[in-house]
């Protein structure tokens, strides 16, 4: 079945306690992307990533870290959460053809608390 | 900062009602725009997908247009059912950043 997968999908964690939320495609997508949801502010991009060893800056990449290393995996890393990372996090891919912007297939999502 | 706006934010009808949300968003360097539907505790899932100015896209009652030199987009939802409750976002690309509109959030009453 093609999908997204996240793990995990709910975390409870403490400041500066470092973490990875893994994210995985098994549908040879070149673009991949991370968002965070919070209320009233919508999905906002974090980091976004347009093919293996090459990685962007989204709209709010402060505090995080991506890698990707493989086409398939782009996990985000923060190395040092604080409670104002607390959110709805949501990875993505997407095919690009020729410079043509896919839909994005999203992931079932991962909660993430800090305390 | 580019921005992309949706009106209204939330929106009550009945069963049987029609409705339509609209998606601003910048007329510069335009590559795609996006519609996505999601349903509360799900992930969200892509309606449409429109590059061409004038484009016109349909998928069962929902369907969307696009003008790309005014920026606006709308969606259209004709008899609106229950199982049609959910936010829907529009989403414009900007070079390789996707940028979310705040969404719209239907619920429809039987």
């Amino acid at each position: 079945e093609a999908q997204v997968t996240q793990n995990p999908r709910y975390l409870i964690t403490v400041t500066g306690k470092k973490l990875t939320v893994t994210c995985s495609q098994n549908m040879n997508h070149e673009y991949m992307s991370w968002y965070r949801q919070d209320p009233g502010l919508g999905l906002r991009q974090i980091y976004y990533s347009m093919n293996v060893e090459v990685t962007d800056k989204g709209d709010v990449p402060e505090g995080y870290k991506v890698s990707r290393k493989e086409k398939r995996n782009f996990p985000l890393i923060l190395e040092s959460p604080s409670p104002n990372q607390t959110s709805l996090y949501f990875c993505a891919s997407s095919p690009t053809t020729d410079r043509v912007w896919n839909e994005q297939f999203f992931g079932p999502g991962t909660r993430l608390t800090v305390l | 900062i580019l921005n992309v706006e949706q009106s209204p934010q939330s929106l009550h009808v009945q069963e049987g009602d029609s409705t339509n949300f609209t998606c601003s968003f910048p007329s510069s360097n335009f590559y795609a725009l996006h519609w996505y539907r999601w349903e509360t505790a799900k992930s969200p899932e892509a309606l449409f997908v429109m590059t061409l100015n004038g484009d016109e896209k349909k998928k069962g009652r929902i369907s969307a247009t696009l003008n790309t030199k005014e920026g606006y987009s709308y969606l259209y939802i004709k008899g609106s059912q229950p199982e049609d409750s959910a936010t829907y976002l529009c989403a414009f690309y900007s070079g390789g950043k996707l940028i979310f509109g705040q969404g719209t959030e239907l619920s429809v009453k039987p």
